[in-house]
């Protein structure tokens, strides 16, 4: 079963307005990682953030993690039609070297 | 480094056909990961190799689908025979260990018709 799902599944905004995107997972994990796919293309990492961290910048990205809630969110701020994307997050479950699980994703439009 | 490389970008087979699908993961990395992409599905992990050794194959979904990584710089995912419940985007991915920042491919989109 998949370790992570996204919210919501599809999200539309208008250039410069902040998009907020979730991610719930189901077991304890060593970290948590952000991907990036656009149309046609293979999948980005944008950021990992570690079970003892909270919270994570990368530029225009912010990642939270609540690991009581079992939850994460990205914030992409003053959003631009370049980061019309599919956003994923996954997770390692804290189970020895298990690799990556993936959600279904957020589809992101950003209108100009 | 080119990053991870896949071939072929498209492929369009007839049912009952073999399909090989290839994959060159990034230098140095002691990890790669096979998954495939569906709509319904999302992205599934078939099988996952630690120093050309295939570590978990229970995402396989069945018989017909086999991968080998007979060295560090190349594996194959095959499908023999192809059904067009198949058809997919296949991605390779590497990493240099199992749950750090994985590299992807363009991936493969293969058509079974």
């Amino acid at each position: 079963s998949q370790q992570g799902e996204e919210d919501p599944q599809a999200l539309s905004i208008q250039e410069g307005e902040n998009a907020t995107m979730n991610c719930s997972y189901k077991t304890s994990i060593n970290n948590l990682q952000w991907y990036r796919q656009n149309s046609g293309r293979g999948l980005v990492h944008l950021i990992l953030i570690r079970s003892n961290e909270r919270e994570k910048h990368s530029g225009r990205l912010r990642v939270t993690l609540d690991t009581s809630k079992k939850s994460s969110s990205l914030l992409i701020t003053a959003s631009r039609a370049a980061d019309t994307a599919s956003y994923f997050c996954a997770t390692d479950p804290n189970s020895g070297n298990t690799p990556l699980v993936f959600g279904k994703g957020t589809r992101l439009s950003v209108i100009a | 480094d080119a990053g991870v490389i896949q071939s072929p970008r498209h492929e369009v087979t007839e049912m009952g056909q073999e399909v090989t699908l290839r994959c060159k993961p990034i230098s140095g990395h002691d990890y790669l990961f096979w998954y495939r992409q569906t709509m319904m599905r999302g992205l599934e992990l078939l099988i996952y190799f630690n120093n050309n050794v295939p570590i978990d194959d229970s995402g396989m979904p069945e018989d017909r689908f086999s991968a080998k990584m007979p060295n560090a710089s190349f594996s194959t995912l095959k499908i023999q025979p192809s059904e067009p419940r198949d058809s997919a985007v296949y991605f390779c991915a590497s990493s240099l260990g199992g749950i750090t920042e994985a590299f992807f491919g363009q991936g493969t989109r293969l058509t079974v018709v």
